[in-house]
């Protein structure tokens, strides 16, 4: 079963400051099916980030996901105070079929 | 606008049942996937299973924590989803969400309910 790996745990970053997430794969995983949410307290995750870089509709462009392979990073370019929230990584395997979820980073 | 809304969560004692709903509107219920996501403050997000749409027969899928204990149904005719959940052990104790999958060859979810609780405690 493929584990992810997300770090760091928690980024403390000041506005206007880059935040960089790593989520990593304990194999190959199809970058088709690399996905990110954001939740913020209180909240259901939202889709933020599908097919490893293709962002979800209503989502600013200072985010940016990328990577292949057991590598993948999401990339917030510009903080603002409103993205403060945990993001989550997420992968699809089909065989057996399979949701794996990354345990998370926090941004503050 | 989709929405999803959950409900039917609450206190049951180990060993107990419990019927989840999730009302849909918004999108065309009977051409999605949908799927339930839990969440516990330890375990973090654990996907629990899905149902996928008409034209792939509605077929089940689950994970392995829930297999044989855990059933989820759909019922196109009104927009719900269900979760049958039996044999209940305090790790079933989660905000369980319910989610669509309308994309299948990306695989997320991507709309979610607001959540419902479930606490499994004697």
């Amino acid at each position: 079963e493929i584990v992810l790996t997300q770090s760091p745990g928690t980024l403390s970053l000041s506005p206007g400051q880059r935040a960089t997430l790593s989520c990593r794969a304990s194999q190959s995983v199809n970058s088709n099916f690399l996905t990110w949410y954001q939740q913020k307290p209180g909240q259901a995750p939202r889709l933020l980030m599908y097919g490893t870089s293709t962002r979800a509709t209503g989502v600013p462009d200072r985010f940016r996901g990328s990577g292949s392979g057991r590598d993948f990073t999401l990339t917030i370019s510009r903080l603002e105070p409103e993205d403060s929230a945990v993001y989550y990584c997420q992968q699809y395997g089909s065989s057996p079929p399979m949701y794996i979820f990354g345990q998370g980073t926090k941004v503050e | 606008e989709v929405q999803l809304v959950e409900s039917g969560g609450g206190l049951v004692k180990p060993g107990g049942s419990l019927r989840l709903s999730c009302a849909a509107s918004g999108f065309v219920f009977r051409d999605a996937y949908m799927n339930w996501v839990r969440q516990t403050p330890g375990k973090g997000l654990e996907w629990v299973g899905r149902i996928k749409n008409t034209n792939d027969r509605e077929t089940t899928d689950y994970a392995a924590p829930v297999k044989g204990t855990f059933t989820i149904s759909r019922d196109n005719s009104k927009s719900m989803l269900y979760l049958h959940m039996s044999s209940l052990t305090t790790e079933d104790t989660a905000v369980y969400y319910c989610t669509t999958l309308m994309t299948v060859a990306t695989q997320n979810f991507d709309y979610w309910g607001p959540g419902t609780l479930v606490t499994v405690s004697s």
